[in-house]
Order: structure tokens, then sequence, then C-alpha cells
């Protein structure tokens, strides 16, 4: 099976703009998280989507959001960017068939400076 | 909150060698899981080993061992026969058995030395 994907892979924003990034889950995985990796903050959760639905969601301001697709693809999204949201953003998917928790796969990352 | 805490920012090893990356975290839950990521300088995140809560029995995958010791909230890493391949970035991660939605510790980075 192909792995997590993540598009694009790099990415130079200025502050004020927004940014939308892709993320494509393991074939039949239906449960995607997104996580922030600053050299600051460490790795810090954002949120996870299952079945289209938000399930869970971190402590990230308004400005970020996201969604799912009915064929399980995830976009984030980020609006007034700042430059403090200059990150690593890593995707994971996981074969979680309904409650619970379960492994995550983790995509290359996108990495995104905010000038 | 949950917590994560790796103690060791650095470590190293000589090749073939034993080495332990120890985790402690902080929990009221019973029902939880926990892992090792590595994150080589690709920045790829790969899972290592993974430990149910309610299992006593402690997980192993072929090189890499845990010790998961529930009362005293520690989860410890062995690499045994290390390869200049493990190399990285650790990571310890908890989760609560409600949702893919992980906590990190601040990671420790392994050195193997030939």
């Amino acid at each position: 099976k192909a792995g997590v994907t993540q598009t694009p892979r790099y990415l130079i924003k200025t502050r004020g703009q927004q940014v939308t990034l892709s993320c494509s889950p393991i074939s039949g995985h239906r449960s995607v998280s997104w996580y922030q990796q600053t050299p600051g903050q460490g790795l810090q959760f954002l949120f996870e989507y299952f079945s289209e639905t938000q399930r869970n969601k971190g402590n990230f301001p308004g400005r970020f959001s996201g969604r799912q697709f009915s064929n399980s693809r995830s976009e984030m999204n980020v609006s007034t960017l700042e430059l403090g949201d200059s990150a690593l953003y890593l995707c994971a998917s996981s074969p979680l068939r309904s409650g619970g928790t379960d492994t995550q796969y983790f995509g290359p990352g996108t990495r995104l400076t905010v000038l | 909150a949950q917590t994560v805490t790796q103690s060791q920012p650095e470590m190293s090893v000589q090749e073939a060698e034993t080495v332990t990356l120890s985790c402690t975290y902080d929990t009221s839950e019973s029902d939880y899981y926990l892992f090792w990521y590595k994150q080589p300088p690709s920045r790829q995140m790969i899972l290592v080993i993974r430990q149910e809560a309610y299992k006593q029995q402690n997980a192993t995958e072929n090189r890499f061992s845990v010790n998961f010791q529930k009362a005293a909230k520690s989860f410890s890493l062995k690499i045994s026969d290390s390869q200049l391949g493990d190399a990285a970035m650790y990571f310890c991660a908890y989760s609560r058995n409600t949702g893919n939605q992980f906590y990190f510790g601040t990671g420790t980075s392994l050195t193997v030395i030939p």
C-alpha cells in the first residue's frame, strides 16, 4: 500500500495570507489527524477527522481549520498567517474502525515558511 | 491534561551496544496507548513500537523492546545491538482510548557511534 502523502512538501507564504495543505491517507484509513511541529513547541495536535467529522480538536486558534472528504482525503487551512505559523505540518492516518485509538502512520510533512 | 516527559534530550551509544531511552507520562485514565516513534533527518515519523495499557506483557519488535511500568507511569525503550540507522530523534507518545489525539514528549536525539 502507498503511504500517507502530503502536498505540497514546501510552501512559502507572507503574513496575512492563507494556505491550504492536503493529505491523502493510506487506502482504507478513515481517521486523519494533523500535527504542528516547531522547535519551540514540539509536536502539537491540531485536530482529528473520522468519517468526515471532526472528532478531536487541539488548542489552536480558529484560524486553523480542517475538513475531510468522503474519500478520507483531508485538508487543513490556516487563515491570516502569522510568523509563528512557520512549522512542519504532519498528517497521520490510522486504520481505526470506530471508537478508541490506533496506531497513526505519518506522512512526510509540509514545511510552511511564513515571511 | 496529559503530559509526556522525556528527560534525556540527547543520548549516544556505540554501535552494537544497548541503549535505553526514558519516558514518563501523567494521566488519570486507565485505558490508553503508548508509542515510540523515530524521526530521522528526513523528518518522516516512523512507528517503532506500541503498547496497550491493559496488556501487562511488554511489547517487543525485533531489537526494540519496552519496559512498561503502569503504576510508575513509565515507558522506556530499549534498543539492542544498535545500528547506524537507528540514529534519529525518538518521540514517546500517549493517547487515551477515545480518539487519535496523541500527546508527544519533547524527544531524545540518539547518536550511534561507529
